[in-house]
């Protein structure tokens, strides 16, 4: 079993939807949960950060951890088309452990 | 630009050929990192540096040679590498490694032919 699982899509919706992007995971000491957005030729960037538990609501986007069942999810609210780009996730344990990245969810929102 | 500068962007190279990739970041992070990405796989950490110590190599062939003069420059220095070694190679950096939020350069779009 793969240590972070992740669907690769690719994910149409049309704008205006909301969107639903998930990852399950394997390793119950992961701590820190991130969201990263890849445009394309572009390195990923940071968009959400979650630790432990919980839910995190930053704008358009809410992230949220349930690590009873090693899952986490990314919701996209109003999607616009600047938002179609892959979105990757990530974990961490703590202390210096480099982070563990999904494969990545290919998001196409439909103008 | 993010803050973190990779180049080349794009790289083409036989498999008996000597080449480095660069990296260099001038957000004052004290650790960087190289990751390869591969089509329809997780990204792979490949080394971590900590002020300018290697802290990481995860079983990385040794065809890939990795240097940190200082902490705002990072190498890859690649040599005989195989088909199978073309990816996107991106560079990365944080605070410490302690941190979560990494800033990522572009990539260098690696072809091994």
């Amino acid at each position: 079993q793969k240590e972070v699982e992740q669907d690769p899509g690719p994910l149409s919706v049309p704008e205006g939807a909301i969107v639903s992007l998930n990852c399950t995971y394997s390793n119950s000491a992961f701590q820190y949960f991130m969201w990263y957005r890849q445009y394309s030729r572009k390195g990923p960037e940071l968009l959400m950060y979650t630790y432990s538990s919980g839910n995190k609501e930053d704008g358009r986007f809410t992230a949220q951890v349930d690590k009873s069942s090693k899952y986490i999810s990314l919701f996209i609210r109003d999607s616009q088309p600047s938002d179609s780009a892959t979105y990757l996730c990530a974990m961490k344990r703590g202390g210096a452990d480099g982070l563990t990245f999904g494969k990545g969810t290919h998001l196409i929102i439909q103008p | 630009e993010t803050g973190v500068t990779q180049t080349p962007r794009h790289l083409v190279m036989g498999m008996t050929n000597k080449k480095s990739l660069k990296c260099e970041q001038h957000l004052g992070h004290n650790a960087m990192y190289w990751y390869k990405q591969s089509a329809k796989k997780p990204l792979e950490l490949m080394f971590v540096y900590s002020l300018e110590e290697r802290v990481e190599n995860n079983s990385v062939p040794s065809r890939f040679s990795p240097e940190c003069p200082n902490s705002s420059h990072l190498f890859l220095h690649l040599h005989t590498l195989q088909p199978e070694d073309s990816a996107l190679y991106l560079c990365a950096s944080s605070q410490g490694t302690g941190e979560y939020g990494y800033t990522f350069g572009s990539g260098t779009r690696l072809t091994v032919v």
